[in-house]
């Protein structure tokens, strides 16, 4: 789908380092979510935008750094990472009109490999 | 919190074949996906099905959300069909809500 846009599509980085995802929206959509995948692991919900504003954060660990400027961009800071936080971050919008959750749309994802 | 259960978690077919993936879930649910990953890790969406039958070509969803489950059909499989296909639900509402998902289905068509 090309309605949701990550960059960069791999990033490799040292424990040390930091470094943004980001993510950007072109369906006019006004809640972004970011969901981390690893390996033998299902897809777990990290943080939720709903216009704007952080709506939930679920237990991630402040190394992890949400930003979202406006509606159609989300970022994730990333610092002082651990070789685990190795995984696959996908980035996901969906218009939210308060009569009922709407399906969300997921972007290609950032494949994060941490040495 | 929900929880959601696929089944199976591995199925091998051949070309052709006809197959049911399964996805119960433990609560009353507002959103209920269907995705397919491709190798590749992309998630592409299926089906936006709460409630109901919808039906895209080969495939095809049934949600009874009363009975709390629901059923992804795929019909004469493609070697491209190939790869993991997640159930995903929200259910508390009101406001823009997290995806759970299942652990999935690997699904793997041999020509």
């Amino acid at each position: 789908e090309t309605g949701v846009t990550q960059t960069p599509r791999h990033l490799v980085m040292g424990m040390t380092n930091k470094k943004s995802l980001k993510c950007e929206q072109h369906l006019g959509h006004n809640a972004m979510y970011w969901y981390k995948q690893s390996a033998k692991k299902p897809l777990e919900l990290m943080f939720v935008y709903n216009f704007k504003e952080q709506t939930e954060n679920n237990s991630v660990p402040s190394r992890f750094s949400p930003e979202c400027p406006n509606s159609s961009h989300l970022f994730l800071h990333l610092h002082t990472l651990q070789p685990e936080d190795s995984a696959l971050y996908l980035c996901a919008s969906s218009q939210e009109s308060g009569e009922g959750d709407q399906p969300q749309h997921f972007g290609d994802g950032t494949r994060l490999s941490i040495l | 919190g929900i929880q959601v259960e696929q089944s199976p978690p591995d199925l091998i077919l051949q070309e052709g074949a006809n197959s049911t993936l399964r996805c119960n879930f433990s609560d009353s649910v507002n959103n209920l996906q269907w995705f397919h990953q491709n190798p590749w890790g992309q998630l592409i969406n299926l089906f936006y099905i709460p409630s109901g039958t919808k039906q895209n070509g080969r495939l095809s969803a049934t949600t009874v959300a009363t009975e709390r489950y629901s059923l992804l059909y795929i019909s004469s499989s493609q070697t491209t069909d190939s790869g993991v296909y997640f159930c995903a639900v929200t259910y508390s509402g009101g406001g823009a809500d997290g995806l759970t998902f299942g652990k999935g289905t690997h699904l793997i068509i041999q020509p």
